[in-house]
Order: structure tokens, then sequence, then C-alpha cells
């Protein structure tokens, strides 16, 4: 089965950037790399998704490694409200859509 | 833009009873995803819809789970009978389409808790 590598838990301090990083050694070449955020009692909400290229948008930065083998997701400066789980989430290009646990962003005032 | 919602938010229900859940997506949305989060993990697909037919339901353990969209609208997913392992968040999503770059627009949930 396809599988994605993420830390369990990551600390930063607010208003500093922070890097997630993510590992999908199993990625095709045709498959976007999505990336979402769940806020404590809700729903995941999207953040940002790229298929070779870096990408941002008002949320975040997402780079891709050449390989695509990995990737990671940057927000620029960390604030309290960015506390959440961050999943990284291949999106196989036969439907296959597995998350894994995602990592624990904690953010220190 | 009105989001995906979810009634009911809440259920506790006894072993073996049945229990329903309802999912009303984004307007036109052609894209359906049920997924299960058991507490401390990420969201488990169950099955994914395309307008009214299955794309994926291979995680749907159907001998107690079923779920339907007729008119390739709204859905129901319903467990008969529930077991205790069964209690868990129950989330719906919807999309554009199916395609690698939609976004997938989460609704709150329903939280099931079997005694």
């Amino acid at each position: 089965d396809a599988k994605t590598t993420q830390p369990n838990s990551m600390e930063s301090n607010e208003e500093e950037p922070v890097h997630l990083p993510c590992n999908h050694s199993t990625i095709s070449g045709t498959d976007y790399i999505h990336w979402y955020r769940q806020l404590p009692s809700q729903g995941p909400e999207y953040v940002i998704h790229g298929l070779t290229s870096n990408v941002n948008n008002r949320m975040a930065s997402l780079a891709i490694a050449e390989d695509r083998k990995s990737s990671t997701l940057i927000l620029h400066r960390a604030t309290l409200r960015d506390a959440a789980v961050y999943y990284c989430i291949p999106y196989y290009s036969n439907y296959q859509l597995i998350w894994g646990a995602g990592t624990k962003l904690i953010i220190k005032p | 833009e009105a989001g995906v919602a979810q009634s009911p938010r809440y259920k506790i229900i006894e072993k073996r009873q049945s229990v329903a859940f309802w999912c009303n997506p984004i307007s036109g949305h052609a894209t359906l995803y049920w997924y299960q989060q058991i507490l401390g993990q990420g969201p488990k697909l169950l099955i994914q819809f395309q307008n009214n037919g299955v794309v994926d339901d291979s995680q749907l353990p159907k001998d107690r789970f079923s779920a339907e969209r007729l008119k390739g609208v709204d859905s129901t997913l319903k467990i008969q009978p529930a077991k205790l392992e069964d209690s868990a968040v129950y989330l719906c999503a919807s999309s554009h389409n199916a395609g690698g770059q939609d976004t997938q627009y989460f609704g709150p949930g329903t939280r099931l808790t079997v005694l």
C-alpha cells in the first residue's frame, strides 16, 4: 500500500517559520500532493496542493523535492491559530485516498 | 457559499442498534466522500461517490455499513448493527470532481458513541 511518513509532532514559537516534512516515496508521476489541516473538534480543511513545482497561496507554501519523494509545507509566520494536525496526502491517480496520522503542530506563545 | 452539512452532530447508541447519518454536499459537487476518524488517528475513507455511482468502497465493512447517494446529491451512511469499535467521528466531504487537483470540503462531522 502507498504510505506517507510524517513526524508525530512538532513545536514552534509564535511568529516564526515552520517547516513540516512529509515522505511519500511511492508517489507516481501524475499524483498530486495535498495538504490539509484539522483544528481541534473540526473537520479537516484544505491548505495547499501541488504536482511538481513549488506552490504558494495565502495560507502556506509547498516545496516539492525534485524526485517528488518528499515535500515540505512551510508556514511563514506561525500563529496560535495554526496549532492543528497537518496531513500530507498524495492523491493517487487510481483514486486511492490514504490519510496517515499527520503531524500535530504545537505553537508556543 | 453554503458548506457541507451533516446531521446529527452527536449520537449515542447501544451496541447492536442501528444508526444513520446524513450529508448534504456543496451544491454542484459531483464527488462525495464518507470518512471514519477514530480518536487520535487520521481519517479513513469508507466510500467515495461520483454522482450517484460508487468509485471506491474498498474499506467499507459491508456486513454492517451501507451508504447511498440517491439522485447524486444527498447521502446517507448507515450502520446496522453497531459495534463498540464503531465509536468515531464520521466525516462527510465533497469536491467538484474526483481529479487530483480537486479540493475536498469537509463537514463538521458526526460524533458516534457506541455503549
